[in-house]
């Protein structure tokens, strides 16, 4: 499809396990975003990707969490030693242009359950 | 610290009338502000936005307020249709240095009602 594209779509792990998850924006895009929305919880911001400038990591909850951006298309966000409280749905944006300038589209996620 | 507040965690209205959903921040470095909509297993979608030098800003059936000295914007639907029931979340941006970050409120969840 012409849309992001996000997997796995649900992912249950264990305390402590690795995961990692996978965000394939829309073609052309250059910038991708992250964030998470735990229950009952807006949409928190995790980390942005600009073309080839360093990313704005501010967002990122602690050190066990890192996302990386392979030529300038697919971007995976992983999550060392998972705790219960990373349990959330981590949506995944892209843009053309800033969002200032143009649309932020969201995949649909993807819900992480740690047990 | 919750810079952006949706205090309304729900709103019903009924179809044909108008939905008023209200969105308050505090930090004065936000100088654009968004409204998205999301439906259940989707990611949310852009609906409408609104720059600081304004105050009004209209799509269709969508209107933005803008009250900068108040900290407050409301989003306006007219008329409500059974279609635009959704979690409908405001969100701000600062620019600079905080570009690509976008803070969230909590979301409000509009029921429309035949």
């Amino acid at each position: 499809g012409a849309g992001v594209s996000q997997s796995p779509s649900n992912k249950v792990t264990e305390k402590g396990k690795d995961v990692e998850l996978r965000c394939d924006p829309i073609s052309g895009h250059t910038a991708l975003y992250w964030y998470r929305q735990s229950l009952g919880q807006g949409l928190e911001f995790l980390i942005y990707f600009q073309g080839n400038s360093a990313p704005d990591k501010s967002g990122l909850p602690s050190d066990r969490f890192s996302a990386e951006r392979t030529g300038g298309s697919v971007s995976t966000l992983t999550i060392q030693r998972t705790q219960q409280e990373d349990s959330a749905v981590y949506l995944c944006a892209s843009s053309l242009r800033g969002l200032r300038t143009g649309e932020l589209f969201f995949g649909e996620g993807s819900r992480l359950t740690v047990l | 610290d919750q810079q952006v507040k949706q205090n309304s965690p729900s709103l019903s209205v009924q179809e044909g009338r108008i939905s008023i959903l209200n969105c308050d921040y505090t930090n004065s470095m936000f100088d654009y502000f968004l409204w998205y909509k999301k439906y259940p297993a989707e990611g949310p979608t852009f609906l409408i936005s609104i720059s600081s030098i304004k105050d009004k800003n209209e799509d269709g059936r969508f209107t933005v307020f803008l009250n900068k000295s108040a900290k407050h914007l409301s989003l306006h639907i007219v008329p409500s249709q059974p279609g635009d029931s959704a979690v409908y979340f405001c969100a701000a941006n600062a620019g600079g240095t905080s570009y690509g970050k976008l803070t969230f409120g909590q979301g409000t969840i509009l029921t429309v009602h035949p």
